[in-house]
């Protein structure tokens, strides 16, 4: 069965610049959770979208912005990287009607 | 504001031992309620979900319950094995449509030979 695809799966970047993170759903999903893993902390959630317009946010910088496209494939872009943004970024998707999410195996960002 | 405890933070038993990790929260209006594995640095491997009409669900050596009322989840692992050394996370789901998950803070468990 298909599953949640995350790219990339690692990526490193400098202080200040930009990152984009990639998530594709599981077919036929219509809502899509991003949530946010440090080291040594328990994930904490970011945004998320349900048909394609934002249905929650949670601790999420002013320097993220993220969105959902019309294939339901969703985008997490982060300007201006931070030492701390350094994490596991991982996307979920589920049927708004189950909200039963399923998680990708995540983006490791590292900023050095 | 939901907010999700786990207890203990961490436990070390020998191979063989059945054991016991707790969860809970403080918003019983909840939707359902999911264990995950984490192995060091990597994904969230789902490993039971209960949702909230629900009292108990189990898979193989896994049992996990739900006591909605008190706001509480266990789960139950049989005869535990070195391979199941890991953190354990609960995530609980809020109601209503899109509605996130709120991670507790997880168990790590050492099984030893």
């Amino acid at each position: 069965a298909a599953g949640v695809i995350q790219s990339p799966r690692h990526l490193i970047k400098e202080k200040r610049e930009t990152a984009t993170l990639k998530c594709y759903p599981i077919p036929r999903h219509d809502t899509v959770y991003w949530y946010q893993q440090g080291p040594g902390q328990d994930p904490q959630f970011l945004i998320s979208f349900y048909e394609k317009m934002q249905s929650d946010k949670g601790s999420i910088p002013d320097r993220f912005s993220a969105q959902q496209f019309s294939d339901y494939h969703s985008e997490l872009n982060m300007s201006s990287l931070e030492l701390g943004d350094s994490a596991l970024y991982f996307c979920a998707s589920s049927l708004a009607t189950k909200n039963i999410q399923y998680f990708g195996a995540g983006t490791r960002l590292s900023v050095l | 504001k939901q907010e999700v405890t786990q207890i203990p933070a961490a436990l070390s038993v020998p191979e063989g031992e059945n054991l016991v990790l707790n969860c809970s929260f403080t918003d019983s209006a909840i939707y359902n309620l999911q264990w995950f594995r984490q192995d060091p640095g990597k994904g969230l491997t789902s490993l039971l979900l209960i949702q909230s009409s629900q009292r108990e669900q189990t898979s193989g050596r896994l049992n996990a319950s739900l006591d909605k009322s008190s706001g509480r989840s266990t789960l139950y692992i049989a005869a535990s094995q070195p391979g199941d050394s890991a953190t354990y996370l609960c995530a609980v789901g809020g109601t209503g449509t899109a509605s996130k998950l709120t991670f507790g803070t997880g168990t790590r468990l050492q099984v030893t030979l």
